[in-house]
């Protein structure tokens, strides 16, 4: 079975610090996708980044980076500079194919606290 | 709209009534979902419809569940004889093929069975 752990409840930082979130998963799929989301507090789970397991390139989109390591089954997230409007919960989750699609296995999450 | 759209935003419901949420897909998009968040959890895989039909029903909790996309757009996930372990968010995605693609989520229906 799938599974994804966060083990980071709640982090938090002061504004301008960086933070990384870490994401460890289990599969036993040769081909499978990873993703993270953020969900503010207005409840909507909004995508960031899929990242294929064939591809271990790092990613950077502005601020947000992604280290996707195979050898130790994580995806870890990082925001450089962090910003009040950061503040989220963050989820890690993990696709599987299920009949013609492909369902997500989510984390718990991580709430990151980002103060002035 | 250029989202998904999911009503109501919030029910209330005795236990022993029945609910029925309502999604309303990306214009275009195939697949959909529904997923079950319980507070401070992560969404959990409830049913996945590809078109009409529905492919994956394995994540929804009993019989007393039941979700149906009859035309390939609108789906209506309903809930009969409510029970207190039913208070949930209640999440619907789409995406444009089944292929692994993003999934788009509404704003969920807050579910609360007193």
């Amino acid at each position: 079975a799938q599974k994804v752990t966060q083990a980071q409840t709640e982090i938090s930082v002061v504004e301008k610090e960086d933070v990384t979130l870490d994401c460890v998963y289990e599969t036993r799929d040769t081909t499978y996708y990873l993703f993270w989301y953020k969900q503010p507090p207005s409840g909507e789970l909004v995508f960031l980044i899929r990242r294929n397991s064939f591809d271990e390139q790092n990613e950077i989109s502005g601020r947000y980076s992604w280290n996707f390591q195979k050898s130790t089954s994580s995806f870890n997230f990082t925001i450089t500079a962090s910003q009040v409007v950061d503040s989220a919960v963050y989820f890690c989750a993990l696709s599987e194919y299920t009949g013609g699609g492909n369902k997500l296995t989510f984390g718990t999450g991580t709430q990151l606290k980002v103060e002035l | 709209g250029a989202g998904v759209s999911q009503s109501p935003r919030y029910k209330v419901a005795k236990r022993g009534q029945d609910v029925a949420l309502r999604c309303d897909p990306i214009s275009g998009h195939v697949s959909l979902f529904w997923y079950q968040q319980a507070l401070g959890q992560g969404p959990e895989f409830l049913t996945y419809f590809q078109n009409e039909a529905q492919l994956d029903k394995s994540g929804l909790p009993s019989d007393r569940f039941f979700a149906e996309r009859p035309e390939g757009s609108v789906s209506t996930l309903k809930i009969q004889r409510t029970q207190q372990e039913d208070s949930a968010v209640y999440l619907c995605a789409s995406s444009r093929t089944g292929d692994h693609q993003p999934q788009h989520f509404g704003d969920g229906t807050r579910l609360s069975i007193l």
